[in-house]
């Protein structure tokens, strides 16, 4: 079963105008954190934003922050202001087994395309 | 400036040959890991290592082999078994304690099987 699910194959946004990507994920662990990340053409990957399964509070960072649904399993990453330079994939990871300390490894989605038009 | 440097950007190889892709790291990170991402998909984590001279296999890790002789290193080898080696691979670390383990990654290396 997909642990981490990324509906969307590719978006269209206005340059300006916010987006949500959508990312549900599915875990028996209480113990899990959520990351983002942006992977432009050159194949870096770049962290956006945390969510931890216990953080009282959605996460923010700048013009990123998380939807954070623990009750529907979803952490959807809503992008303000969208610039040019968003044009990215963007890719949604879960960590479980926090507390077990049983590695750092990462599940990754599928990844959701964004172009920003002018 | 701290950070993860993988060498080569773009490899070329023979089917049947073996080749050895680098991952290395100044950020002293104890735990490292290897991603394999094919076109217009996901990563999916090859191998990974938490401590010097310890690694664990992740969900695709045959026709993969790994060594971590020192903590700053962490080379794939990518084997002739490996049916469909084509792919970018991704090489990451991070700090193995805390509840918060931020991944970073290296700028990949693009192997295409001739």
């Amino acid at each position: 079963a997909q642990k981490i699910t990324q509906t969307q194959p590719g978006m269209f946004v206005q340059e300006k105008e916010a987006v949500t990507l959508d990312c549900t994920y599915d875990t028996s662990d209480p113990s899990y954190g959520l990351f983002w990340y942006k992977q432009p053409s050159s194949g870096e990957m770049i962290f956006l934003i945390y969510q931890g399964s216990y953080d009282q509070q959605n996460a923010t960072e700048g013009r990123y922050s998380l939807n954070f649904q623990k009750a529907r399993k979803s952490a959807n990453l809503v992008i303000s202001a969208s610039q040019l330079g968003d044009s990215a994939m963007y890719f949604c990871a879960m960590r479980e087994a926090l507390i077990k300390a049983a590695g750092n490894k990462l599940t990754f989605g599928g990844g959701t395309r964004v172009l920003v038009k002018p | 400036d701290g950070g993860i440097t993988q060498s080569p950007k773009y490899l070329f190889r023979k089917e049947g040959q073996n080749v050895t892709l680098s991952c290395e790291q100044n950020l002293n990170h104890d735990a490292m890991y290897w991603y394999r991402q094919d076109p217009g998909q996901g990563l999916r984590l090859i191998y990974y290592s938490q401590i010097v001279n310890d690694f664990q296999k992740g969900d695709i890790a045959e026709g993969y082999s790994v060594s971590r002789e020192k903590k700053e290193s962490f080379p794939l080898t990518v084997t002739s078994a490996q049916k469909n080696p084509t792919a970018f691979y991704l090489c990451a670390s991070s700090p193995s304690s805390g509840s918060y383990n931020e991944q970073f990654f290296g700028p990949g290396t693009r192997l295409t099987v001739l």
